[in-house]
């Protein structure tokens, strides 16, 4: 079984610039979470998915964030204009469905803002 | 104070010892525990889930939630080399609910 599968692994940009990160979650998982992880630190929830519906976006800094899950499959994670402090990796999750507490996460985006 | 706090590291330790990791909370709503692992630049991996007080094990893995002192533990036995990776200790209220994170702690295993 395939596991989560994140894009690009790596990105560095200047800040203002937009950036954008991918994910595909493992096949039949209906929940998919978009977390951030600053070094030394654990992953902290940005928006969670049921579906294509964002059930939990509480957290997403929306002036700059934006995230779609259109087909309920994939999802993209847009920073609009990325700011230092965005310098962090990205992670995507997802889990079956009513089973949140068995989350499988991808390798994560690494971005760094320059 | 953060809801969960997790023991500073780093931890090293010699390759056939026990290691001690360890979770303290303050939200007493807390009923689902987890631990992961995460390897450097990899995303984090479940290794225990348990619900309510208790002891889990899983092999050399053991988990320990009291929830009367909000104290969550994991034991390791036999450490090896490959165990050396961080640990982030997770909870939350219900089955559907956000997972709130530890800050994890780096456990190096020397041979």
């Amino acid at each position: 079984e395939a596991g989560v599968v994140q894009s690009p692994r790596y990105k560095i940009i200047e800040k203002k610039q937009p950036v954008a990160f991918w994910c595909n979650p493992i096949s039949g998982h209906n929940t998919l979470y978009w977390y951030l992880q600053n070094l030394g630190q654990g992953p902290e929830l940005l928006i969670r998915y049921e579906n294509e519906e964002a059930v939990d976006d509480s957290q997403l800094p929306k002036d700059r964030f934006s995230a779609e899950r259109l087909k309920g499959v994939d999802s993209t994670l847009k920073i609009q204009p990325a700011e230092l402090g965005d310098s962090a990796v990205y992670l995507c999750a997802s889990s079956p469905r009513d089973r949140d507490n068995e989350q499988f996460f991808g390798p994560g985006t690494r971005l760094t803002v320059l | 104070q953060k809801e969960v706090e997790q023991d500073p590291g780093p931890l090293s330790v010699p390759e056939g010892a026990i290691v001690s990791l360890n979770c303290t909370y303050s939200n007493s709503a807390f009923q689902y525990f987890m631990w992961y692992r995460q390897y450097s630049r990899k995303g984090p991996e479940l290794l225990m889930y348990t619900y309510s007080s208790g002891n889990k094990e899983d092999g050399r893995f053991t988990a320990q939630v009291d929830k009367s002192s909000k104290y969550i533990s994991l034991f390791i036995r036999d450490s090896q080399p490959s165990d050396s990776a961080t640990y982030l200790c997770a909870m939350n209220t219900g089955a559907n609910s956000k997972l709130t994170f530890g800050k994890g702690i780096t456990l190096s295993v020397r041979p």
